[in-house]
């Protein structure tokens, strides 16, 4: 089962940001916590992942808590392709780490 | 990130029958995963695939049902075996990328059993 708890849904306006939470109350020390989309019909599409501290990419901010119990993911300004569903995942860094995926969050972006 | 290619990218098979999936990726890699998706549902994982060794399943999977081969670094295939219609899924393969440390997925194979 999926140690992650994501809301089933979310929408946000074209331009704006994208807020989406992640509750993890379960995670592990060695656990790292990873974001992955998946748009219609396509493959999963990794976004970032992070363990403590805050990070940052091209695509997306993934801000965790102090106490690493919840995580939010943000895209900074929202497109009509960032519409997908949004996967928040628990995992290890090792080569053999399995990744399990809950429901995931289904992220519409309005014009 | 690591480039992955799956063939067929869809198929509509009789049931009964077997269809083998490929899966290529650009570059070599230790691990490899394939995924069923049922349709509306999330990602399942079906079994771990290590080049050299028997490829490891999950509960619920087995090696008769889903045999998986892994010849080489870069290549993977998943056999759906005597399919029914409860097979009509979009399979998909990963790899392990050594530069980010994540998983990187394939586009798919999108099956249905008639």
């Amino acid at each position: 089962d999926a140690k992650t708890t994501q809301p089933p849904s979310m929408d946000c306006a074209e331009g704006r940001a994208a807020n989406l939470p992640c509750n993890h109350s379960t995670i592990s020390g060695n656990e790292y916590v990873y974001w992955y989309r998946q748009i219609h019909s396509q493959g999963p599409q990794y976004i970032i992942h992070g363990l403590k501290n805050n990070e940052t990419n091209e695509m997306a901010s993934l801000i965790i808590t102090e106490d690493r119990k919840s995580s939010t993911l943000i895209l900074p300004h929202a497109t009509l392709r960032d519409t997908a569903v949004y996967y928040c995942i628990l995992g290890t860094t090792g080569a053999n780490s399995k990744l399990t995926f809950g429901k995931g969050i289904t992220l519409s972006v309005r014009p | 990130s690591a480039v992955i290619s799956q063939k067929p990218s869809r198929d509509i098979c009789q049931r009964g029958t077997s269809l083998t999936i490929q899966c290529q990726v650009d570059s070599q890699v230790t691990m490899m995963f394939w995924y069923r998706q049922q349709p509306g549902q999330s990602l399942t994982l079906i079994a771990t695939a290590n080049q050299g060794s028997e490829a490891t399943y999950e509960s619920g999977f087995v090696i008769d049902k889903f045999p998986i081969s892994r010849p080489n670094l870069t290549f993977s295939t998943l056999t759906v075996s005597n399919m029914s219609p409860e097979d009509s899924s979009i399979y998909l393969c990963s790899a392990f990328g050594t530069v980010t440390y994540t998983q990187y997925f394939g586009p798919g194979t999108r099956l249905t059993v008639l």
